[in-house]
């Protein structure tokens, strides 16, 4: 069964350092998504593409996070720098456009800002 | 008021119980609605989803819409150990893809 990949699983860093997460949706999922978690929360949607277009990024702080997906397949997000508040779960969801609001999601990159 | 209300539990129910799960929701324009089951450390995975008010069933799950009361329930029939997790409610408008979820419900089913 096709899955929603993301590496790393776990990331810890120091503030003010820059992480990257890696995201590769299922295969011919034309829309992609970045969530936020936080601990007893549910998930936040930080940046939507749809291809290599943005179609929403209404949430996503864009002083330190910085979201591509060049080539419309693969897709990462960048904090630079980051900061103790950003620890939190990073998932990565995926749909196809006939079936665009059923979403996929990835294991997940846990991260923890030291 | 928030967008999508769930009470964040635990609901503890026995095993072989029925478990409601109940969300409400503010935006009038949405049109589909998710349920996710979350288990700890995991990521969501999708248990159902339902468009049209009344009922719809999966196996031991149903899911309940009141469009107009804004309201959307599921139900887990003969409830076990392995269904205790964190249940999220996402109302999303149709043609957008964006999900808008709740806290989530964590679920304890005790043996």
């Amino acid at each position: 069964e096709a899955e929603v990949a993301q590496s790393p699983r776990y990331k810890i860093t120091e503030k003010s350092q820059a992480v990257a997460f890696w995201c590769d949706p299922i295969s011919g999922h034309a829309t992609l998504y970045w969530y936020r978690q936080i601990l007893g929360q549910g998930p936040e949607l930080l940046v939507q593409f749809q291809d290599e277009s943005v179609v929403d990024d209404s949430q996503l702080p864009k002083d330190r996070f910085s979201a591509e997906r060049l080539k419309g397949v693969d897709s990462t997000l960048k904090i630079q720098p980051a900061e103790l508040g950003d620890s939190a779960m990073y998932l990565c969801a995926s749909s196809s456009q006939y079936q665009e609001e059923t979403q996929y999601f990835g294991p997940g990159t846990r991260l923890l800002v030291l | 008021q928030k967008e999508v209300e769930q009470n964040s539990g635990p609901l503890s129910v026995p095993e072989g119980a029925i478990a409601s799960l109940n969300c409400t929701y503010s935006d009038r324009g949405s049109q589909s609605f998710f349920w996710y089951r979350q288990y700890s450390g995991k990521s969501p995975e999708l248990i159902m989803f339902i468009y049209s008010n009344g009922d719809k069933e999966d196996g031991r799950f149903t899911a309940q819409l009141n469009k107009a009361s804004q309201y959307v329930s599921l139900l887990i029939r003969d409830s076990q150990p392995s269904d205790s997790a964190t249940y999220l409610c996402a109302p999303g408008p149709r043609n957008t893809g964006k999900l808008i979820f709740g806290q989530g419900t964590t679920l304890q089913v005790k043996p």
